[in-house]
């Protein structure tokens, strides 16, 4: 029973152009996300969190953004680069009960076209 | 220069044979995980340690172990009871209390023989 759902295993978007990747998730207990950055054969890299006491939070390109009634979080990126092409993982942790343990989607590949 | 790192970068096992994948941070995060990552998948949970000479099972704890018994040091091992290891592993650490950010390794591949 998956509790983090990416359903778009793939995205495609010209150079420049926004991109926006989803998340949905089950668990009302959730209160910390975050996304990570994956490319082939290397660790994921810490991109963007956000606290569910706030529904946006922005570094830069990146912003996220927190749908608490809806339990969804979008990444968004603007703009593209070719260099943002990866996998893209969003995770969600309950901070009480559960030791802050990450349950992460399965992912979504963005491809960024020059 | 602070990190996490893990070696070997490959890896291979035999039938039968256990071996053991190294993971060391110079943080001084107090968690450490190891995760699994398989194709098309999101990264599961092996095992993790909040503090030193203490560690719990992940959700998919079968056919391995690990050791904490340096804050630096959590070492993975692969036991001949894993009959599906070929994957890529993954370390992490976090310090302790919030926010939960883990930081990786560049993991490590596994493939058997």
């Amino acid at each position: 029973d998956q509790q983090v759902k990416q359903n778009s295993p793939s995205l495609s978007v010209q150079e420049g152009r926004i991109s926006i990747l989803n998340c949905d998730y089950t668990n009302s207990m959730f209160d910390y996300f975050l996304w990570y950055k994956k490319y082939p054969a290397e660790g994921p890299t810490f991109l963007i969190s956000i606290s569910s006491i706030k529904d946006k939070n922005e570094d830069g390109r990146f912003t996220v953004f927190l749908n608490k009634s809806a339990k969804h979080l979008s990444l968004h990126i603007v703009p593209s680069q070719p260099g943002d092409s990866a996998v893209y993982f969003c995770a969600a942790s309950a901070r009480t009960g559960s030791q802050g343990n990450l349950i992460f989607g399965k992912g979504t590949k963005l491809s960024v076209k020059p | 220069d602070g990190g996490i790192t893990q070696s070997p970068k490959y890896l291979f096992r035999k039938e039968g044979q256990n071996v053991t994948l190294s993971c060391e941070q110079n943080l001084n995060h107090d968690a450490m995980y190891w995760y699994r990552q398989d194709p098309g998948q999101g990264l599961r949970l092996i095992y993790y340690s909040q503090i030193v000479n203490d560690f719990q099972k992940g959700d998919i704890a079968e056919g391995y172990s690990v050791s904490r018994e340096k804050k630096e040091s959590f070492p993975l091992t692969v036991t001949s009871a894993q009959k599906n290891p070929t994957a890529f592993y993954l370390c992490a650490s976090k310090s302790g209390g919030l926010p939960e950010t883990q930081y990786f390794g560049p993991g490590t591949r596994l493939l058997v023989l």
